[in-house]
């Protein structure tokens, strides 16, 4: 079972644009991830987030994190062609689960 | 460096057939995961291996193994394939057993027929 799920669940953007997906999960952290899939294929880590962190920030990449509300927000900002995959958070807690994904798809 | 490498990319296996997946994890790194990719669904947790202890199991029914060798590769095996157990099969690594981010390998294709 899935203990993370996203939103939203596909996204379509101009290239320049700014991205925002969302993440809710269940159950307490040690840290939440997010990664990136291209074509089904293997997936590529991003960013990690401890659970006493509220937001960080990577290149382009900026998520923040609320523990108390146990969401988490992934800001992709001028977005490229390039950055056309899918995002998938994943909490690590006692197990690490997966959320369901978010296809986001750049318009050049 | 190489990468996660996993052997085979692509497998076809009948119903009821057994089958064995391989993983290499990047040199140095101790702990090895495995996850199920159905199509269209983010990936499930199966096992996690650290320094050749089993960490952790996900909800998967005993026909599922897997093990760690001493030099830290890792197989999964699958025992009386099902229909439903087509799908990809990934195997990440890290250098520790939590909190780090894990490196993926592009996976095993695997389709029961």
């Amino acid at each position: 079972s899935q203990q993370g799920e996203e939103d939203p669940q596909a996204l379509s953007i101009q290239e320049g644009e700014n991205a925002t997906m969302n993440c809710s999960y269940k159950t307490s952290i040690n840290n939440l991830q997010w990664y990136r899939q291209n074509s089904g294929r293997g997936l590529v880590h991003l960013i990690l987030i401890r659970s006493n962190e509220r937001e960080k920030h990577s290149g382009r990449l900026r998520v923040t994190l609320d523990t108390s509300k146990k969401s988490s927000s992934l800001l992709i900002t001028a977005s490229r062609a390039a950055d056309t995959a899918s995002y998938f958070c994943a909490t690590d807690g006692n197990q690490f689960y997966f959320g369901t994904g978010t296809s986001l798809t750049v318009i050049p | 460096d190489a990468g996660v490498t996993q052997s085979p990319t692509h497998l076809i296996k009948t119903r009821g057939q057994q089958v064995t997946l391989r993983c290499s994890p990047i040199s140095g790194h101790k702990s090895v995961s495995w996850y199920q990719q159905v199509l269209g669904q983010g990936p499930q947790f199966i096992f996690q291996y650290y320094e050749k202890e089993e960490r952790g199991r996900g909800n998967f029914p005993d026909r599922f193994s897997a093990r760690q060798f001493p030099n830290y590769s890792s197989e999964l095996n699958v025992n009386a394939l099902l229909l439903g157990d087509s799908a990809l099969y990934l195997c990440a690594s890290s250098p520790f057993d939590r909190n780090y981010g894990y490196t993926f390998g592009s996976g095993t294709r695997l389709t029961v027929v």
